[in-house]
C-alpha cells in the first residue's frame, strides 16, 4: 500500500513565524503535491513537484514556498505565517504516468495561526 | 476555464441507494476520479473512469459520459459509515499533475 505521511496532525503557530510542513512518501512516486482545504472552497493546489528540485506553482502559491531535495520528501514552507493561512494542509503523491494516476493523500495537518 | 460542479449536500437513509452527480468542463481530460473523505480525515480513492460506461466496485459504482461531461457515483445499500464528503476530480493532463477537484458533496445517512 502507498503510504504518505505528514510530520504533524495538528500545529499551532503565531503570526509571523516561519512554518515547515513535511511530507514523505514511500512508493517512489515522481509527483508530489501540496493542497489546502477550506470549508466551501474545496481542495486548492498550492504547489506541486514532478521531480527532485523541480517545482511548479499551483492555483494559490502566494505566501508559500516548497522544497524537494529528495524524491520521497516534499516540504511546504510558510515564510511568515498569517491568520488567513489557518487551514487543513494535505500532501499527495502520484506516479508520473497516465496509466496510474490516482493521487494518494497523507493524513493532513490542521494548522492554526494565532 | 476549469469547472467541476456537484451538489453541496445530500441526505439519505440506511439501506437506500443514492446517486451523486458531477458535471465538468476542463481544458483536457485524462480520467475522472471519485474520492471519499470522512470529517477531519484525508481523501481516499474510490474509483477511476477514463472510458465511457459504468465501473462497479462492490456497493459503489461510477459512471462516465465524456461527450456530456458527466459522471455519477452510485452508492447502494447505504450504511451509516457512508456519511462523508464525496469529491469528484478530473485529471486534465497526461502527466498526472493537473487534478482538478470539485468542492465535494456532503452525504448524511440517517437510520
Amino acid at each position: 500500500d502507498v503510504k504518505v505521511t505528514q510530520s504533524s496532525r495538528y500545529l499551532v503557530k503565531r503570526t509571523g513565524e516561519k512554518v515547515f510542513l513535511e511530507c514523505v512518501q514511500d512508493m517512489d512516486h515522481e509527483n508530489m503535491f501540496w493542497y489546502r482545504q477550506d470549508p466551501g472552497l474545496g481542495l486548492r493546489l498550492i504547489y506541486f513537484s514532478y521531480d527532485v528540485k523541480m517545482k511548479e506553482k499551483g492555483d494559490i502559491p502566494e505566501g508559500y514556498s516548497v522544497s524537494r531535495e529528495k524524491k520521497e520528501r516534499f516540504s511546504l514552507i510558510l515564510e511568515s505565517a498569517s491568520t488567513n493561512q489557518t487551514s487543513m494542509y494535505l500532501c499527495a503523491s502520484s506516479r508520473g504516468l497516465a496509466g496510474d494516476p490516482p493521487q494518494y493523500f497523507g493524513p493532513g495537518t490542521r494548522l492554526t495561526v494565532t | 476555464g476549469q469547472n467541476i460542479d456537484q451538489p453541496t449536500e445530500m441526505t439519505a437513509t440506511e439501506g437506500a441507494i443514492v446517486q451523486i452527480n458531477c458535471t465538468y468542463q476542463t481544458s483536457g481530460f485524462n480520467g475522472l476520479f471519485w474520492y471519499q473523505q470522512h470529517a477531519g480525515e484525508a481523501p481516499t480513492f474510490l474509483s477511476y473512469n477514463v472510458l465511457d460506461g459504468l465501473e462497479e466496485k462492490g456497493r459503489f459504482s461510477s459512471f462516465l459520459s465524456r461527450s456530456k461531461g458527466y459522471s455519477y457515483l452510485l452508492l447502494k445499500e447505504l450504511q451509516m459509515k457512508d456519511s462523508a464528503s464525496y469529491l469528484c476530480a478530473v485529471l486534465a493532463n497526461q502527466a498526472g499533475t493537473a487534478l482538478i477537484f470539485g468542492k465535494g458533496t456532503t452525504l448524511s445517512v440517517s437510520s
